[in-house]
């Protein structure tokens, strides 16, 4: 069985300040997902990382892939307090061609305090 | 933006009642998904959609449940005989494209099922 673990679970941070987000998993897999889910409110996506050694960045956030390590990061430049949110990585096992199937992490809720 | 659309956004049902979650997804995506969460958990995979059939499903996707794509829009998650346990958020999910593609699954604000 699949197992994607991200720490920590709860991030409380100052504003401004820089942190990183773990994502590990249990399988052979180079295609991920990071999501952000604010209280109560759906799931958006926020990048998609292919293969080993993609990173992409988008405003404060930066993720990374590592397929040998069966690693992800989610790093977080000088956060701001916009940011405060639960973050989800997830992991594609779904067979190319076929529809995805993803397993999600545990989930890492951030909240960033002035 | 396109969205995927979920009505109702709250359900309330007494347990062994039959319930229906209706989903609009994307209106060019081919591959459909359910989802559900706990309160306070990790999003979990139910089911995937394509080509009129399930794909995959999980483990929690027992015959209580079922979908259905009954006409070129909709697309719902019936639960037969509903449980406590089966209280949860339930996020449908659309994509355009299937595995091992740039373009990530695109989620609805979800359903609150709340069992009595």
């Amino acid at each position: 069985e699949l197992k994607v673990e991200q720490n920590p679970l709860f991030l409380s941070m100052q504003e401004g300040k820089n942190y990183t987000i773990y994502c590990n998993y249990s399988t052979t897999s180079d295609r991920l997902y990071w999501y952000r889910q604010d209280p109560g409110k759906s799931l958006e996506s926020l990048f998609v990382l292919l293969s080993n050694g993609a990173v992409k960045q988008e405003g404060r956030l930066m993720a990374s892939l590592d397929t040998k390590a069966r690693l992800s990061t989610l790093h977080i430049t000088a956060a701001v307090h916009d940011l405060s949110a639960t973050y989800f990585c997830a992991v594609d096992i779904g067979d190319t061609g076929t529809a995805s199937k993803l397993t999600f992490g545990t989930g890492t809720r951030l909240q960033v305090t002035l | 933006e396109p969205e995927v659309t979920q009505t109702p956004s709250h359900q309330v049902t007494q347990m062994g009642q039959e319930v229906i979650l209706r989903c609009v997804p994307i209106s060019n995506h081919l591959y459909f998904y359910w989802y559900r969460q706990i309160l306070g958990q990790k999003v979990e995979f139910l089911v995937s959609f394509y080509n009129n059939e399930i794909s995959e499903k999980s483990e929690i996707f027992d015959d209580q449940f079922s979908v259905e794509r009954p006409d070129g829009s909709n697309f719902t998650l019936k639960i037969r005989s509903t449980k406590l346990e089966d209280s949860a958020m339930y996020f449908c999910a659309s994509s355009r494209r299937g595995a091992n593609s740039n373009q990530p699954q695109h989620f609805g604000d979800g359903t609150r099922l709340s069992i009595l």
